[in-house]
């Protein structure tokens, strides 16, 4: 398996722009995790699907931010407007169970200007 | 309180010393709980899982201590390869909380 794919690896915007991150999760597995990386704030989870429903999207931070999951093999994360506050690594993550291991994809870098 | 709460570091330790460090949680009802490690622009990984015993994994042990909440990880002989950022992981009632994470940098 070739693990959680994500992209872009790297996006850089300017603000205002709508910004589109993608993650396909490793096959069979229920849960799908989308995190935000900062120095500031650390790792922090925005939402989270169980069979592509969400279940967790009290760490979204505002109404610019919106989580997808059409079917069991792609998801995205929509950030609209994009502002320069969002600037931070984007991981998707995938598990068998919410206790299992979580494997991360290598994560989308964002930069809005 | 942080839900989650971790040392940041950094940790400088000498090669082959013993080193600890811990990451306390807020909420007496959590469940599980493990150790993540990220390498400097890498993806976290998963490290090992925390057991209410206490569980060893070559030269890594954890250690879970539900009466004063927190967790502990301790690397013996350490590695320059051991080098990363340690992150903690708390669950409870379907919440999953990391933590900020620890720096460990091993000198040579």
């Amino acid at each position: 398996d070739a693990g959680v794919i994500q992209s872009p690896r790297h996006e850089v915007t300017e603000m205002g722009q709508e910004v589109t991150l993608r993650c396909k999760p490793i096959s069979g597995h229920d849960y799908l995790f989308w995190y935000r990386q900062t120095m500031m704030r650390g790792l922090e989870l925005l939402i989270y699907f169980n069979n592509n429903v969400p279940i967790d999207d009290s760490g979204m931070p505002e109404d610019r931010f919106s989580a997808k999951m059409p079917n069991a093999s792609f998801s995205t994360l929509k950030i609209q407007p994009s502002e320069p506050r969002d600037s931070a690594v984007y991981f998707c993550a995938s598990a068998w169970q919410i206790t299992d291991t979580q494997y991360f994809g290598p994560g989308t870098r964002l930069t809005v200007l | 309180r942080k839900e989650v709460e971790q040392d940041p570091g950094p940790f400088n330790v000498p090669e082959g010393a013993t080193v600890a460090f811990n990451c306390t949680y807020s909420n007496s009802a959590s469940q599980s709980f493990f150790w993540y490690r990220q390498d400097c622009r890498k993806e976290p990984k998963l490290l090992m899982s925390v057991y209410s015993s206490g569980n060893e994994d070559g030269r890594f042990t954890a250690q879970l201590n539900r009466a004063s909440q927190y967790i502990s990880l301790l690397i013996r002989d350490s590695k320059l390869s051991d080098s990363a950022t340690y992150l903690c992981v708390v669950y409870q009632n379907e919440k999953l909380t990391f933590g900020t994470g620890t720096r460990l940098t091993i000198i040579p």
